[in-house]
């Protein structure tokens, strides 16, 4: 079957403006997260979904951005007012339930001009 | 909080010889999952292994195994007759149970034809 989809997979954007990244994660996966990576570093956790709803949104860097989920299934992460240091990969993942192997998605290269 | 080490930002092995990757954690919880996963240069993260922390044995599959140490909260990878398909960026993570999850800053694996 299919894997996690992510879109745009590239996206280039003026500092200030708003960006909205998806997630497609597989049928039936009920777990989701999204994580940040920068160049040379680990991921960082942003955020998880358990079916729709996000226990924990500590990870999230600042107000400017948000995640939801709709339908146990799409995710959208959302950045407003961009900023330079926003650039980076932002990776999506799924997993049946919590606590299982994690599947991951091309990503999103986001680069803020 | 919790927290993923792992000390070698880079690696090389020769075809065919084992390497081990080293990382090691910190977290006050007794039941956790502990997972590696490889990221190639075409970027997409695949999960390697994964061990549950209440199993002594540890965890195998085919080429790879791990060396888990409860105690001293060690979780090292061993790749036995590696292969140019290894070369890539390897991260260990962890997941317990609170809201967020943990990854290292990665370890970049050559193998030396």
């Amino acid at each position: 079957g299919a894997g996690v989809s992510q879109s745009p997979s590239n996206k280039v954007t003026e500092k200030g403006k708003d960006v909205e990244l998806r997630c497609d994660p597989i049928s039936g996966h009920t777990a989701l997260y999204w994580y940040r990576q920068s160049l040379g570093q680990g991921l960082e956790f942003l955020i998880y979904f358990q079916g729709n709803s996000a226990p924990d949104k500590s990870g999230l860097p600042s107000d400017r951005f948000s995640a939801e989920r709709t339908g146990g299934s799409v995710s959208t992460l959302t950045i407003q007012r961009t900023q330079q240091e926003d650039s980076a990969v932002y990776l999506c993942a799924s997993s049946p339930i919590l606590h299982q192997p994690q599947h991951f998605g091309d990503g999103t290269r986001l680069s803020i001009l | 909080a919790q927290t993923v080490t792992q000390s070698q930002p880079e690696m090389s092995v020769q075809e065919a010889e084992t390497v081990t990757l080293s990382c090691t954690y910190d977290t006050s919880e007794n039941n956790y999952y502990l997972f590696w996963y490889k990221q190639p240069p075409s970027r997409q993260m695949i999960l390697v292994i994964r061990q549950e922390a209440y199993k002594q044995q540890n965890a195998t599959e085919n080429r790879f195994s791990v060396n888990f140490q409860k105690a001293a909260k060690s979780f090292s990878l061993k790749i036995s007759d590696s292969q140019l398909g290894d070369t890539a960026m390897y991260f260990c993570a962890f997941d317990g149970s609170g809201n967020q999850f943990y990854f290292g800053t990665g370890t970049s694996l050559t193998v030396i034809p």
